[in-house]
């Protein structure tokens, strides 16, 4: 069983849709969560960061985490043509021997229509 | 600003054979990884290093070596491709290994037949 699990999709969404992305996870020790955008042919890069529970709000897109039930959700709300992405969740656990290594979860390709 | 710069960006190899990708960071980052990513398995990290002179091994570093002699550049190197070695590899930077994001470069496909 994977340390992380992500529905790989695909998704597709009309334009001004809200958009929910999710990942499981077992590693109890995992405290850090991320979440990057892929866009074709290129490198992922980062969208959002949050630690422990909660949820992060930036701009269109909120991130939440709820550590009892080891899942994280991504939603984007009034979802653009530009959305069209594959979307990577990630997570690290706390701690200096972390070294940066982020575990990944399979990533969820979105597809947002005109 | 360059960012992170891997070379090359495709290659088709022949069972057996060697080569080696290139990766450049101009941000003077001191740790570096390299990762691949395959359909339905994400990004697994291969090797990584947190600073110059140092390696260590990822999740998945059978068959890969690597090498940071100098600070801005990390190589990864196939002494004997395999065909469970087509991937799309990527190389990533951070300044220092904590929490900050990291830096990805644009990958390498690579297909070995």
């Amino acid at each position: 069983q994977k340390e992380v699990e992500q529905d790989p999709g695909p998704l597709s969404v009309p334009e001004g849709a809200i958009v929910s992305l999710n990942c499981t996870y077992s590693n109890s020790a995992f405290q850090y969560f991320m979440w990057y955008r892929q866009y074709s042919r290129k490198g992922p890069e980062l969208l959002m960061y949050t630690y422990s529970s909660g949820n992060k709000e930036d701009g269109r897109f909120t991130a939440q985490v709820d550590k009892s039930s080891k899942y994280i959700s991504l939603f984007i709300r009034d979802s653009q043509p530009s959305d069209s992405a594959t979307y990577l969740c990630a997570m690290t656990r706390a701690g200096g021997t972390s070294y940066g290594k982020l575990t990944f979860g399979q990533g969820t390709i979105l597809t947002v229509h005109p | 600003n360059a960012g992170v710069t891997q070379t090359p960006k495709f290659r088709v190899l022949k069972t057996g054979q060697s080569m080696t990708l290139l990766c450049a960071q101009d941000m003077n980052h001191e740790y570096m990884y390299w990762y691949r990513q395959d359909p339905g398995m994400g990004l697994r990290l291969i090797h990584y290093s947190v600073g110059e002179g140092t390696t260590a091994k990822g999740e998945v570093p059978d068959g890969y070596n690597v090498s940071r002699l100098k600070k801005q550049n990390f190589l990864l190197g196939l002494e004997s491709a395999a065909p469970s070695q087509t991937s799309v590899y990527f190389c990533a930077s951070s300044p220092t290994g904590g929490l900050e994001k990291l830096f990805f470069g644009s990958g390498t496909q690579l297909s070995v037949l």
